[in-house]
């Protein structure tokens, strides 16, 4: 069985600092790993994903997340955090030939002026 | 581009009443889900339909019923609502199966949200 553990239910930084946003996976087969952002009363959108090729992907708004197989880790930064990075981030994970996606608890991201 | 569409936003039901989420994508996607989310819990699965014709079940089927209407529609139902199922429910669609084959990465894409209050 697979499953996405996110350390930390919330996260608060300041304008212009590092964002890092961890997540842990478990899977019984190489897997499929995401990042979805989800703003104030809307749907989840895809920040980037892993496929196995790279293990350093680069997503949207300066997002990337680096895949440590070691660690069984896939965690989320950003250089330098906006105002309009505020928001809950979820990461998931699927095996490559599945339908189904589990998703962590997610981490809301606060962002200071 | 709508992109993924649901009905209603917004619904309260008392205890044993039914009700009917509509979910509609027009990016002829094959793949179409139900999600819901609880605080704390992120999303977990119900129901999906892999292609028009065929549904299946996911993590959390107990007490819903889907129908994939056609290759653009899957709705959820709620036969005999209860408190627990007070939830904000999210369709998504994918085109992880493309031509009768798995392609890729399963990426989603969501609709907005229906928030349900079970009374």
């Amino acid at each position: 069985a697979q499953s996405v553990t996110q350390l930390g239910s919330h996260v608060s930084v300041s304008e212009g600092a590092l964002v890092l946003l961890r997540c842990n996976y478990s899977s019984s087969v190489p897997p499929y790993l995401f990042w979805y952002v989800q703003y104030p009363n809307q749907g989840l959108q895809l920040l980037l994903k892993y496929t196995s090729a790279a293990t350093l992907v680069k997503g949207i708004n300066g997002f990337e997340a680096e895949f440590k197989k070691s660690e069984t880790s896939f965690h989320l930064t950003k250089p330098s955090a906006h105002m309009s990075d505020a928001a809950e981030y979820f990461c998931a994970v699927s095996d490559p030939g599945g339908f189904k996606t589990i998703f962590g608890a997610g981490t809301r991201l606060f962002v200071k002026a | 581009n709508a992109g993924v569409t649901q009905t209603p936003k917004f619904q309260v039901l008392k205890t044993g009443q039914s009700m009917t989420l509509q979910c509609a994508q027009d990016m002829n996607h094959n793949s179409m889900y139900w999600y819901r989310q609880d605080p704390g819990m992120g999303l977990r699965l119900i129901y999906y339909s892999a292609s028009e014709g065929t549904t299946d079940k996911g993590e959390v089927p107990n007490g819903y019923n889907v129908s994939r209407l056609n290759k653009r529609e899957f709705s959820l139902r709620l036969e005999s609502a209860a408190p627990s199922q007070t939830s904000v429910y999210f369709c998504a669609s994918s085109d992880f199966l493309s031509g009768g084959r798995k392609s890729g990465a399963n990426v989603l894409t969501f609709g907005a949200g229906s928030r349900l209050t079970v009374l």
